[in-house]
């Protein structure tokens, strides 16, 4: 099946600092690729709809100045959370449709990459 | 729907028995809908999905129901493993400001028991 790979999956930094976190989707191209959070006991939350080669389109009360979509390439999509703080400590999950499937093709999902902010 | 909650459901059933887990959806328009699996620690794995002209679909020792006039969903695992401990969600696609997007529901723990 198809894979989508996240990098890294585990990430500690301090407070204040920005962290990048990539997805790639290694076997197929992926004209949108969706960003979720997950904090511990609870579902997944949606971020964002990160689109290749134009700017994300985010969900309420997300904001994107923190979040930082960047869809540079149909393999790749990174989210950069911009000074980062104790409670942006999450999972973060992103998931890729390819694009030869039509947007109602099945999501593939990364394994999450976990952040936690000290 | 989305999760507001702080803890998961669980449902624990003995190995062997058959498992039903239950979901509610909220979006009458919704016309695709995926269980997925998840392990600590890990993404979500597909399992079993269901468009919305049906009402049931079978894979290997899973089925999935579908009520669109309750919107609900069920997902049915046949002579449950150990290996079938996981959270399990179940999620909606519905067209939503030019995408079709999938929205996760609550989440149920399913603990297997030998």
């Amino acid at each position: 099946g198809a894979v989508v790979s996240q990098h890294p999956s585990r990430v500690i930094c301090k407070s204040g600092t920005s962290v990048k976190i990539e997805c790639r989707s290694l076997d197929f191209q992926a004209t949108t690729m969706f960003w979720y959070r997950q904090f511990p006991k609870q579902s997944l939350m949606l971020m964002a709809t990160s689109n290749e080669g134009s700017k994300a389109t985010y969900e309420q009360g997300v904001e994107k100045d923190k979040f930082l979509i960047n869809h540079a390439s149909l393999t790749l999509s990174t989210l950069t959370v911009t000074s980062a703080h104790p409670e942006d400590s999450s999972f973060y999950i992103c998931s890729a449709r390819d694009k030869l499937q039509g947007g109602t093709g099945e999501l593939f999902f990364g394994e999450g990459s976990r952040l936690t902010v000290l | 729907g989305e999760s507001v909650g702080l803890h998961l459901p669980t449902l624990s059933v003995q190995e062997g028995d058959n498992s039903i887990i239950n979901c509610a959806y909220s979006n009458s328009a919704s016309d695709y809908f995926i269980w997925y699996k998840q392990e600590s620690g890990k993404g979500p794995q597909f399992i079993i999905d269901i468009r919305s002209n049906m009402d049931k679909r079978q894979g290997q020792r899973v089925t999935v129901l579908l009520n669109k006039t309750v919107k609900h969903l069920s997902l049915q695992i046949a002579a449950t493993q150990p290996g079938d401990s996981a959270v399990y969600f179940c999620a909606e696609s519905a067209y939503s400001g030019g995408y079709n997007k999938l929205i996760f529901g609550a989440g149920t723990r399913l603990a297997v028991h030998p």
